[in-house]
């Protein structure tokens, strides 16, 4: 089985200042982690992946996510947060070709 | 990354009716997944369809309520049938794109926001 926890429903934050939103996951094997945004009223965008490598990797938008084996997690993070950042983040995770996404983090960038 | 569209948009049914989704994808794919996002929650897939066979549903989920067609590597329906007000959410398509490094990232369709009457 495998899972994704998204622990803040909400993250709040005024522009300019660093963003982060927390995922931690739960699968057999080698987790394939993934984070998509969400409009509203628009579907889902990729915004990054880890495979493997680098556990570091950066994504569309200037957004960066960190995988740390050790803590299950895979938080997505960016340096400065611009009011258009505010959305609806999905961090999902497969071991094989099926997304298991998370409940979902609504982040609201204040001007 | 593909170019995933769904018709219609979004529809008001009243319930008992069925209700047909497209997704046209502008290029050839093998894996085609459709999910089912409730008001304010997140994504559930409802199956996995692949040309030339059977779609795969997930738990919950049956063929009777949600049949699927995959006739070409390009395109795949989803019928929601005779639907209940509980039927209302957004439902998306998805491909599933290769890198070429064995891990799959999917892109999503627009959504088709159904609500049921």
């Amino acid at each position: 089985a495998q899972s994704v926890a998204q622990p803040e429903d909400q993250v709040n934050v005024a522009e300019g200042n660093p963003l982060t939103v927390k995922c931690t996951y739960s699968v057999s094997g080698n987790p394939y982690l993934f984070w998509y945004v969400q409009y509203p009223n628009r579907g889902l965008q990729f915004l990054l992946k880890y495979i493997t490598g680098d556990n570091l990797v950066k994504g569309s938008y200037g957004f960066e996510a960190e995988f740390n084996k050790s803590q299950t997690s895979f938080h997505l993070k960016k340096p400065s947060a611009l009011v258009s950042d505010s959305a609806l983040y999905f961090c999902a995770v497969t071991g094989d070709y099926k997304l298991s996404f998370g409940a979902g983090t609504t982040v609201t960038v204040r001007a | 990354s593909a170019v995933i569209s769904q018709k219609p948009s979004r529809d008001i049914c009243q319930r008992g009716t069925s209700l047909t989704i497209q997704c046209q994808v502008d290029s050839q794919v093998t894996m085609m997944f459709w999910y089912r996002q409730q008001p304010g929650q997140s994504l559930t897939l409802i199956a996995t369809a692949n040309q030339g066979s059977e779609a795969t549903y997930e738990s919950g989920f049956v063929i009777d309520k949600f049949p699927i067609s995959r006739p070409n590597l390009t395109f795949s329906t989803l019928t929601v049938s005779n639907m209940s007000p509980e039927d209302s959410s957004i439902y998306l398509c998805s491909v599933e794109h290769s890198s070429g490094r064995g891990a799959y990232e999917q892109y999503f369709g627009p959504g088709t926001r159904l609500t049921v009457t």
